[in-house]
């Protein structure tokens, strides 16, 4: 079946720093691949999607390549801020048993960014 | 353009009792999903429905079942709850048919069964 695999957390980061977050998926046929993140006691927000290999999907200073040949969406960011500290959940969406939109996830990535 | 709504926010249950929670789906969404969320953890997919019957169901027990409605709105109902079942509840809607991917989340209810 469909998995996701995301690095280990926590991470803490100074502000400015560099940010990347490993996620390897595994899925059969070409799934979309999606990172949401999720801020203390709130739901689920998207943050970048891609829905085709070498797409490159970004939003508020991150991003992410969907990489076929590596299985893999490796969220960045050039400059953290002490406001993008949140959990990061990696998720990929298949088209297997007529589903269309159920989301698997990884487990998480806690990220802390100090000032 | 209305986003995704769940209501409560919040409850506390016995075990053994049945709880609903309820989800108002993003305006033009048809389709809704539910994930449960473990402390710690990334969700967990439940179901989906879509034109108001199941469409896809995660590993759940048939304890767990749910509903939408012709506004596309969706109830997830939890027969004899466990102590197990404490967790962050997560609605989802997404429009099948439109070429978009992305699912959008309401805030989730927090259940806690004691």
């Amino acid at each position: 079946g469909d998995s996701v695999t995301q690095m280990e957390g926590p991470v803490t980061l100074s502000e400015e720093a560099f940010l990347t977050i490993n996620c390897t998926y595994t899925a059969t046929g070409y799934p979309s691949l999606f990172w949401y993140v999720q801020y203390p006691g709130e739901g689920l927000q998207l943050l970048l999607k891609a829905t085709k290999a070498d797409d490159k999907g970004s939003n508020k200073g991150f991003e992410a390549t969907y990489r076929k040949e590596t299985t893999s969406f490796h969220l960045e960011k050039g400059s953290v801020q002490v406001s993008d500290s949140a959990v990061y959940f990696c998720a990929l969406s298949g088209n297997s048993g007529g589903s269309n939109y159920k989301l698997t996830f990884g487990k998480g990535t806690l990220l802390t960014v100090n000032p | 353009e209305t986003g995704v709504t769940q209501s409560p926010t919040h409850l506390i249950k016995t075990r053994g009792q049945q709880v609903t929670l309820r989800c108002s789906s993003q305006s033009g969404h048809n389709t809704v999903s539910w994930y449960q969320q473990a402390l710690g953890q990334g969700p967990q997919f439940i179901f989906q429905y879509y034109r108001e019957e199941e469409n896809g169901r995660g590993n759940f027990p048939p304890r767990f079942s749910g509903l939408q409605f012709p506004n596309y709105s969706s109830e997830l109902n939890v027969n004899a709850l466990e102590l197990d079942d404490s967790a962050l509840y997560l609605c989802a809607s997404s429009s099948q048919g439109s070429g978009r991917t992305e699912a959008f989340f309401g805030q989730g209810t927090r259940l806690t069964v004691v």
